[in-house]
């Protein structure tokens, strides 16, 4: 029963580095988000899927892309890393999206630094 | 744009005392979550209100949605340390959901 599985949990990067977060789901969920969480801010969704070769733009989209080639994948790209980008970020899945949203089922996050 | 705002921010009790948090939107709710994050863990869901009104309870906590579906609240009976944790509410507007900026709350032995 893995669920959510986020890779890496911890990373630190310079100014103006890229990399890609990992998320990955066995649940066969359609939805799938991504979240970053900041002090005092709760949880701003970045952008979500609502199933495979499907996104869009959440709350704080500007420096990150995304893609959806299969149900169970979301990677989460960061461009050129800057520092307001250190954050906590979470992935979530679940069944589906809509006016009678399921509950979200969320990874163990990643916590990332830009120095 | 849409969102949901949450008080207090923070709440320390003694344990044993009692504990509520609350969500307010500016616009209706198709719905309301709540969820639990343990410090240094992800947010674990707790609960869905759909209904009007609705009123619902899971051992020591009570949830409730309002008349009007523009406010929510969660509380807690009888705190205990297990209860640590910040609580976040994310209300449902049409195909969107955004998430209150939670309430920590610290238990007192």
């Amino acid at each position: 029963n893995a669920g959510v599985t986020q890779t890496p949990k911890f990373q630190v990067l310079k100014t103006g580095q890229s990399m890609t977060l990992q998320c990955a789901q066995d649940m066969n969920h359609e939805y799938m988000s991504w979240y970053r969480q900041d002090p005092g801010m709760g949880l701003r969704l970045i952008h979500y899927s609502v199933g495979a070769g499907i996104t869009d733009q959440g709350e704080v989209p500007n420096g990150y892309n995304v893609s959806r080639s299969t149900t169970e994948d979301f990677p989460l790209r960061l461009l050129s890393a800057a520092p307001s980008q250190t954050s906590v970020y979470f992935c979530a899945s679940s069944y589906s999206r809509g006016a009678g949203n399921q509950p979200q089922h969320f990874g163990d996050g990643t916590r990332l630094s830009i120095l | 744009g849409q969102q949901v705002m949450q008080i207090p921010q923070y709440q320390h009790v003694q344990e044993g005392e009692d504990f509520t948090t609350y969500c307010n939107s500016s616009t209706t709710l198709s719905n309301i979550q709540w969820y639990k994050q343990r410090p240094g863990g992800h947010p674990v869901f707790l609960i869905q209100l759909v209904k009007s009104g609705e009123v619902k309870k899971q051992k020591r906590l009570t949830f409730q949605f309002g008349e009007a579906k523009k406010n929510s609240s969660l509380h807690i009976t009888a705190t205990q340390t297990t209860d640590v944790g910040t609580y976040f509410c994310a209300g449902s507007f049409n195909n969107d959901m955004r998430f209150g900026a939670g309430t920590r709350l610290t238990v007192k032995p």
